[in-house]
């Protein structure tokens, strides 16, 4: 079974830059969520899809930060315009029928 | 929304049992317990899941008490590449009726040989 994919690997930017990161989750999971990680933090959570529609966004920064997962299959999440504090690892995870998650290996982001 | 609180890290050695509880006071009914396991540069990845008694699989038990406001994962005889972050969460069915997922800060084990 193919795994979360997930691109770019990493990516530096200046601050002010936009950026966007793509996620490809597992086949026939309905479920997609993008979480931040802070180094020597928990992942947290941004955004959750349900198909195309978002079930959760209370913690995304929609004044920089937007996601849209169309046609319920790949997402892309988008900052503009980067702050330092967006500096983190962005992780795209999907969920099976009994509710596993199951992670990319995320994108790495350096805002310079 | 439960929050979870655990121990910011521990030590152990090689072949030792490894236990690290977690409590979840505010856990509701609906709520289950789940635990993942990160290397370095890597996403979290799946280790056990449970809602109350007992659960065992191939890597790690977990032990849930009547009460449910805790859990014990159990990793029986560790190795070196056991060394990571583990995070206890707790599922919450949210309205849409899929759940919501609210990693803490984890534990950060250390095997030492």
């Amino acid at each position: 079974e193919a795994g979360v994919a997930q691109s770019p690997r990493y990516k530096i930017i200046e601050k002010r830059q936009s950026v966007a990161f793509w996620c490809n989750p597992i086949s026939g999971h309905a479920t997609l969520y993008w979480y931040q990680q802070i180094l020597g933090q928990g992942p947290k959570l941004l955004i959750q899809f349900q198909n195309n529609g978002v079930v959760d966004d209370s913690q995304l920064p929609k004044d920089r930060f937007s996601a849209e997962r169309l046609k319920g299959v790949d997402s892309t999440l988008k900052i503009q315009p980067a702050k330092l504090e967006d500096s983190a690892v962005y992780l795209c995870a999907s969920s099976d029928q009994n509710e596993k998650l199951f992670f990319g290996s995320g994108t790495q982001l350096s805002v310079l | 929304l439960a929050k979870t609180t655990q121990p910011i890290s521990m030590d152990s050695y090689e072949g030792q049992e490894v236990n690290i509880t977690c409590s979840h006071n505010n856990i509701a009914t609906n709520d289950y317990i789940t635990w993942y396991q990160q290397f370095p540069s890597q996403g979290p990845r799946f280790i056990i899941q449970g809602y109350k008694t007992k659960v065992t699989n191939e890597v790690a038990s977990l032990f849930i008490p009547a009460d449910r406001k805790s859990s014990t994962l159990s990793l029986p005889r560790v190795s070196l590449s056991d060394t990571a972050v583990y995070y206890c969460l707790v599922g919450t069915l949210s309205g849409s009726g899929t759940y919501k997922y609210i990693f803490g800060t984890g534990t950060r084990l250390k095997v030492l040989a």
